[in-house]
């Protein structure tokens, strides 16, 4: 299974963009990357996620490198709601299971 | 909006009862999962299900049992609650398609065992 390697920390300005970088150097071709974050007290939620094109929601805008070792997500204009933990995943082509590592967690400052 | 509910927010048992964790959700999914949370280590899968009756260990399910017998329903059961099993444990759900495979999850239940 691909893993993911996660900054552990990172802040941003309030109202300023939020870049979230993430490793994921052997993922396999047919593998999606995922993004979750977990507001304190609460489970995750679900951002977004791509396989090779870039992705853009009413939350975030997903970048994936050209060889898809690595992706940014990006929160185009953080709000103090936006602190969090921010966990990249990769989906196992095997089944359901995802693999969820420690995150980087996401201050967002007034 | 998908739904997924855990019967407890917090739980205090005892070492060596036997615990029961529930998890409901209400959108027709057909895969559950159950994991556990713990400081610097991330979410860990202990258990999920593809289809009623059907269940495959994760990760870590030394010390865990599951069931699912209706659809909506996946149970999680600690036969002999222990110390090391205090933790958060989070319940989540998703469809089986294959190329929608989001999450959703529940708001965790924190289980402390004395």
């Amino acid at each position: 299974d691909a893993k993911t390697t996660q900054p552990p920390s990172m802040d941003c300005a309030e109202g300023r963009a939020a870049n979230l970088p993430c490793n994921h150097s052997t993922i396999s071709g047919n593998e999606y990357v995922y993004w979750y974050r977990q507001i304190h007290s609460q489970g995750p939620q679900y951002i977004i996620h791509g396989l090779k094109n870039n992705e853009t929601n009413e939350m975030a805008s997903l970048i994936i490198t050209e060889d898809r070792k690595s992706s940014t997500l990006i929160l185009p204009h953080a709000t103090l709601r936006d602190t969090a933990v921010y966990y990249c995943i990769v989906r196992t082509n095997t089944g359901n299971q995802f693999y969820f590592g420690t995150g980087t967690s996401l201050t967002v400052i007034p | 909006d998908v739904k997924v509910t855990q019967s407890s927010r917090y739980l205090v048992k005892r070492t060596g009862e036997k615990v029961f964790l529930e998890c409901v959700q209400d959108m027709d999914h057909e895969n559950m999962f159950w994991y556990r949370q713990d400081p610097g280590l991330g979410l860990r899968l202990i258990y999920f299900s593809y289809d009623v009756k059907m269940k495959e260990k994760g990760d870590i399910p030394e010390g865990y049992s599951v069931s699912r017998e209706k659809k909506e329903r996946f149970s999680l059961i600690l036969e002999s609650a222990s110390t090391n099993q205090t933790s958060m444990y989070l319940c989540a759900s998703s469809l089986g398609d294959r190329d929608r495979h989001e999450q959703y999850f529940g708001p965790g239940t924190r289980l402390t065992v004395t």
